[in-house]
C-alpha cells in the first residue's frame, strides 16, 4: 500500500505567476483535503475534493483552484501568485464512505512553494 | 465554526521527564479532536484520535490524551520523553458528521524540545 505522495517537493516562482501543486492519494481512498501551512504556524483547510467534486472549501480566494482525477489523484492551482502564497502545502487523502472515516486523513510530505 | 487554541508555543523538557501538551478547543457543534506530529521538512502524521467512547485515548509512539468535553480540553501527554521527540505537535478539530468531515481547524502548534 503507498501513503500520499506529493509533487514537485520544492519549488519557486515570482509574484505573478501560476502554480500546479500535485497529490496522489492512498490506495483506495477517494476524498482529498488540500492545507496552506505558513511558516510558524498550523495547516489552514483550502478545500476538499470528493468524488472529482469540490465538497466544501475555506477562506481562500478563487485564485487558489483544485482538480480530483477518476483515480482520485488531485491538482491545486494557484493563480497570480503573491508573496503571501510562500508557504508548505500538505494534501491529505482519506476513505469518504462516512464521516468519521472521512476525518482519518494521512498527510503527504507537503510542496514547499517560495513566491519572490 | 471552530477553533483550536494551543495553550504553550514551544515546551522544553528533559529526557525521560513526563511531558502534556495542552490543547482546548471551541465548537458550536461535536467534534473529533486530533493530535499530529511534524519532524522538521516533513508532513502531518497522526499520533492519535477522539471519535466516539473512551475519553482517554492511546496512541502511537506512547502518547496519550484525554478528552474533557466540560472543558474543552484535548490535552497531550507522554510519562517519559526521548530525544526522537523532538518536534512540532498540532491539535486539530473537525465536525461530526458528514457535511465537515475532514475539513480540520489546527491549532498553532506547539514545539517540543527533549534535551539531553
Amino acid at each position: 500500500e503507498t501513503g500520499v505522495t506529493q509533487s514537485p517537493t520544492h519549488l519557486i516562482k515570482t509574484r505573478g505567476q501560476q502554480v500546479t501543486l500535485r497529490c496522489s492519494s492512498q490506495s483506495g481512498h477517494n476524498t482529498v483535503s488540500w492545507y496552506q501551512q505558513a511558516l510558524g504556524q498550523g495547516p489552514q483547510f483550502i478545500f476538499q475534493y470528493y468524488r472529482e467534486e469540490e465538497n466544501g472549501r475555506g477562506n481562500f480566494p478563487p485564485r487558489f483552484s483544485g482538480l480530483q482525477f477518476p483515480n482520485y489523484s488531485s491538482e491545486l492551482n494557484v493563480n497570480a501568485l503573491e508573496l503571501d502564497d510562500s508557504a508548505l502545502y500538505l494534501c491529505a487523502s482519506s476513505l469518504g464512505t462516512s464521516g468519521s472515516r472521512r476525518n482519518e486523513q494521512f498527510f503527504g510530505p507537503g510542496t514547499r512553494l517560495t513566491v519572490l | 465554526a471552530q477553533s483550536v487554541t494551543q495553550l504553550d508555543s514551544q515546551v522544553p523538557v528533559f529526557e525521560e521527564a513526563p511531558v502534556e501538551l495542552r490543547c482546548n478547543y471551541s465548537s458550536s457543534v461535536s467534534v473529533y479532536l486530533f493530535w499530529y506530529v511534524q519532524y522538521p521538512n516533513q508532513g502531518l502524521q497522526l499520533l492519535l484520535k477522539y471519535l466516539s467512547g473512551s475519553t482517554l485515548v492511546k496512541g502511537i509512539n506512547g502518547f496519550e490524551a484525554e478528552f474533557n468535553k466540560s472543558q474543552t480540553s484535548f490535552h497531550l501527554r507522554k510519562p517519559s520523553v526521548h530525544i526522537s521527540d523532538t518536534a512540532e505537535y498540532f491539535c486539530a478539530v473537525s465536525e461530526f458528521g458528514n457535511t465537515n468531515a475532514g475539513k480540520s481547524t489546527f491549532g498553532d502548534g506547539t514545539t517540543l524540545t527533549v534535551k539531553p
